[in-house]
């Protein structure tokens, strides 16, 4: 059973317009939520996160958005360049329970960013 | 400052071979995960270590696999005969403290791709 799903395996845009990548994720404990951008033949790195404290984090061209009645998050891209084309993870975890150390990721967006 | 080192980044095994995949952190980290990445999946966590202590395993698989984190060199992350559906990309990551208690994220290696034949 997927806890953090991302619906959407790819998105093309053009450069220069918004990227828009969502996340659902059914576990309410949830308490903060990560993107990483991962390259072909690379680790993921670290993009954003937000706390489920807050709506909205923003930083540079990229915006995360949370609405927790909904469960669900965005990632925003604006504007789109090139070399943002990537897999996009949104990961969420929890500080309850016994498995405090891990993260919960979801399958990936591949964002491909057109000239 | 060097980033998560993981070796090798290829490896390939036959059936029934053990495969050792090494992890380096960043220096200062005392935390280190795995993580595995099936062909077309999201990553999948396995094991949360810290120096000398497993605090986490509940991803891990239940035979053939285990994970270490020794007081001096890497942690290792080991399968004792290997099958081919062991063939995935092994991610390990570390952070300077507990994931579960600051949230700072993780900084993850390049990966190493096992491939068993």
């Amino acid at each position: 059973d997927q806890q953090v799903k991302q619906n959407s395996p790819s998105l093309s845009v053009q450069e220069g317009r918004i990227s828009i990548l969502n996340c659902d994720y059914t576990n309410s404990m949830f308490d903060y939520f990560l993107w990483y951008k991962k390259y072909p033949a690379e680790g993921p790195t670290f993009l954003i996160s937000i706390s489920s404290i807050k709506d909205k984090n923003e930083d540079g061209r990229f915006t995360v958005f949370l609405n927790k009645s909904a469960k669900h998050l965005s990632l925003h891209i604006v504007p789109s360049q090139p070399g943002d084309s990537a897999v996009y993870f949104c990961a969420a975890k929890t500080d309850y329970g016994g498995s405090q150390g891990n993260l919960i990721f979801g399958k990936g967006t591949k964002l491909s960013v057109k000239p | 400052n060097a980033g998560v080192m993981q070796n090798p980044r290829h490896l390939v095994r036959r059936r029934g071979q053990e495969a050792r995949l090494r992890c380096s952190p960043m220096k200062g980290h005392s935390h280190v995960y795995w993580y595995r990445q099936l062909p077309e999946e999201g990553l999948k966590f396995m094991v949360y270590l810290q120096k000398e202590n497993i605090i986490d395993e509940s991803g891990m698989p239940k035979e053939r696999f285990s994970a270490e984190f020794p007081k001096e060199g890497p942690s290792i992350l080991r399968i004792q005969q290997v099958v081919r559906g062991d063939s995935a990309a092994y991610f390990c990551a570390s952070s300077p403290v507990g994931q579960g208690t600051m949230n700072t994220e993780a900084f993850f290696g390049q990966g190493t791709r096992l491939t068993v034949v």
